[in-house]
């Protein structure tokens, strides 16, 4: 398996402007969770779902960020308008329900917006 | 409210020697804590997952205590390599949201030759 694929790995963008994080979440998994992570905040959890249903959007810092779902397979993390503080590594996990279901990490997205 | 402290916040040592990373939680209930690796420019992996009823668990060089009536964690590494300098991540699973989980700011080892 190629593990959780996320795209782009890098992304520069000027205030103002749309932007669209994907990922593709390990084959068989059922949980898939959004982070965000900064120098000052660390690790923070955005969104997860489950089944492709948002369980959990408390971490959704304001009604720029939305997430979606649409099938087992995708996710996006969109931020529209962006702004300089939304600069970050965005990571997107997934994991298999159970007792001990581990997250898998992909390689993350550096979002700086200027 | 649920939280992970981690201390130290840095860590500076010598190749080979040994260290200790502490993490002290809140989480309850409680139903796991795991200690993830996370390499520069790179997602976190897991190192090692605790349960309530474990004290102690070893992967390789890398071994995790849990006192769960304290609710203290440690990560313990020995004999260090240059690949050990990486953030050490404690996380903690548990509280009302059964899906959430708790994420402690992480300590930064750096392993110098």
């Amino acid at each position: 398996d190629a593990g959780v694929i996320q795209s782009p790995r890098h992304e520069v963008t000027e205030m103002g402007q749309e932007v669209t994080l994907r990922c593709k979440p390990i084959s068989g998994h059922d949980y898939l969770f959004w982070y965000r992570q900064t120098m000052m905040r660390g690790l923070e959890l955005l969104i997860y779902f489950n089944n492709n249903v948002p369980i959990d959007d408390s971490g959704m810092p304001e009604d720029r960020f939305s997430a979606k779902m649409p099938n087992a397979s995708f996710s996006t993390l969109k931020i529209q308008p962006s702004e300089p503080r939304d600069s970050a590594v965005y990571f997107c996990a997934s994991s298999l329900s159970g007792r001990y279901n581990e997250q898998f990490f992909g390689p993350g997205t550096r979002l700086t917006v200027l | 409210k649920n939280q992970v402290e981690q201390s130290p916040q840095s860590l500076i040592i010598l190749e080979g020697k040994n260290c200790t990373l502490q993490c002290n939680y809140t989480v309850s209930p409680f139903s796991n804590l795991r200690w993830y690796k996370q390499d520069t420019g790179r997602g976190p992996v897991s190192l090692t997952i605790m349960t309530f009823s474990e004290n102690t668990k070893s992967n390789g060089r890398y071994t995790a205590t849990l006192d769960a009536d304290t609710k203290q964690s440690s990560l313990h590494i020995t004999a260090s390599q240059l690949s050990d300098s990486a953030s050490y991540i404690c996380v903690v699973r548990g509280g009302t949201n059964a899906g959430k989980s708790t994420f402690g700011d992480g300590t930064t080892l750096t392993v110098k030759p």
